[in-house]
């Protein structure tokens, strides 16, 4: 099955960085790997995506390992605003996969 | 400019009634997608429209539940003779579409319970 694998929860201490990452080894050549995060009782939010180089934009950097079957996503100085879900997803024939997601938890 | 909305934003509803979920996603996007979170879960892809092509519904869990898309903009999914295991969160987004633009944008989802 078409699916991606994170950790189902990590702590980052305010102002480090936080590397969360995400295995999508079944993604084919052309699909692109999207990350969003949910803060509590709201809707995802998207936070930026590849395909096959290193993404980076005023949220987050994106680092997408060679072979394309594994990703991390980099909140270079994590605040207390980033605790979240976390999820990893990729477009798997347009139908999004999503798995239960990361649990950051940035710490004071 | 505005978002998605959803409506109602809290449903409570009786165990096999029918309820409509409503979604408006932003204005010229031709995707339009329709998720389902269990509480402490991640999110279950349900239905997914794209222009005017036939809709990929795959994902839906039974005959009870459909949707439908008029005029390729708002959408209505529609739960039959609602169960308890039905309620969740319902979640639309829409995108603009295209290879490399199915960014989503979701709309703060409608709350189900049914009793």
């Amino acid at each position: 099955d078409a699916k991606t694998t994170q950790p189902p929860s990590m702590d980052c201490a305010e102002g480090r960085a936080a590397n969360l990452p995400c295995n999508h080894s079944t993604i084919s050549g052309n699909e692109y790997v999207y990350w969003y995060r949910q803060i509590h009782s709201q809707g995802p939010q998207y936070i930026i995506h590849g395909l096959k180089n290193n993404e980076t934009n005023e949220m987050a950097s994106l680092i997408i390992t060679e072979d394309r079957k594994s990703s991390t996503l980099i909140l270079p100085h994590a605040t207390l605003r980033d605790t979240a879900v976390y999820y990893c997803t990729a477009d798997y024939g347009q139908n999004f996969v999503f798995g239960p997601g990361t649990r950051l938890s940035v710490l004071p | 400019g505005a978002g998605v909305s959803q409506s109602p934003s809290n449903k409570v509803t009786e165990k096999g009634k029918d309820v409509e979920l409503r979604c408006d996603p932003i204005s010229g996007h031709t995707a339009l997608y329709w998720y389902r979170q269990s509480l402490g879960q991640g999110l279950e892809f349900l239905i997914y429209f794209q222009g005017n092509s036939a809709p990929d519904k795959s994902g839906l869990p039974s005959d009870r539940f459909s949707a439908e898309r008029t005029g390729g903009s708002v959408s209505t999914l529609t739960i039959q003779r609602t169960q308890q295991e039905d309620s969740a969160v319902y979640l639309c987004a829409s995108s603009s579409g295209g290879r490399g633009a199915e960014t989503q944008y979701f709309g703060p989802g409608t709350r189900l319970l049914v009793l």
